[in-house]
């Protein structure tokens, strides 16, 4: 069976910093571009980052370059979000997967932002 | 304002078919491929349609994908209440590299 399971959510005060964390199983892994991806409460869906499967590569959203970095271990199935100088307008669910074929996601892990 | 544009919303009866629009540029759906995606808020987006086209293996063939220049459909018939949701049209963007997606359309079964 398939799962992206997304975790380190929380709550977090303006400018701080928070990682998340994306364990995957039942694929292989290390065959695909893997994104983050984020809905704020209200809004659409707004891509933040994506990684080369094998970690060569990275692509950002504008209102997050310098601020966030994506890795991941494809030695332990994970995909990563470093998030720092968090603002209030980086809360949201945030969801890992796959933009493509075969189109795999979880479930997402809320990060609030507010003092 | 989303680089791409889709309805804000789109409604038909049960058993009935609707088609969602999702027009781009030169620089996006114009070079690349389209994926297309079902959302219900604080649940995982679920791929309909990628390159296209393309339906994974758990979607039905009532969800179908075209794409024409710098546009894109998704089309889906035989409506059901369960069809209810958010749908997003998506693609890169080689002038921004970066993956954008359309505003979204709130489908409504009546």
């Amino acid at each position: 069976e398939v799962q992206l399971v997304e975790s380190g959510g929380g709550l977090v005060q303006p400018g701080g910093s928070l990682r998340l964390s994306c364990a995957a199983s039942g694929f292989t892994f290390s065959s695909y571009w893997m994104s983050w991806v984020r809905q704020a409460p209200g809004k659409g869906l707004e891509w933040v980052a994506n990684i080369k499967p094998d970690g060569s590569e990275e692509n950002y959203v504008d209102s997050v370059k310098g601020r966030f970095t994506i890795f991941r271990d494809n030695a332990k199935n994970s995909l990563y979000l470093q998030m720092h100088s968090l603002r209030a307008e980086d809360a949201a669910v945030y969801y890992c997967g796959l933009l493509r074929g075969p189109g795999y996601w979880g479930q997402g892990t809320l990060v609030t932002v507010s003092s | 304002q989303s680089v791409l544009t889709q309805p804000p919303s789109v409604s038909a009866a049960p058993g009935q078919k609707v088609t969602i629009s999702c027009s781009g540029s030169s620089s996006n759906i114009g070079v690349d491929s389209v994926s297309w995606f079902q959302h219900l808020p604080g649940t995982a987006p679920k791929l309909l349609i990628y390159d296209n086209n393309k339906r994974p293996s758990a979607i039905p063939d009532r969800f179908s994908g075209s794409k024409s220049g710098t546009s894109a459909t998704l089309g889906i018939t035989g409506l059901q209440t369960g069809d209810e949701a958010d749908y997003y049209c998506g693609t890169w963007d080689s002038s921004l590299s970066a993956w954008v997606f359309g505003g979204g359309t709130k489908l409504t079964v009546l």
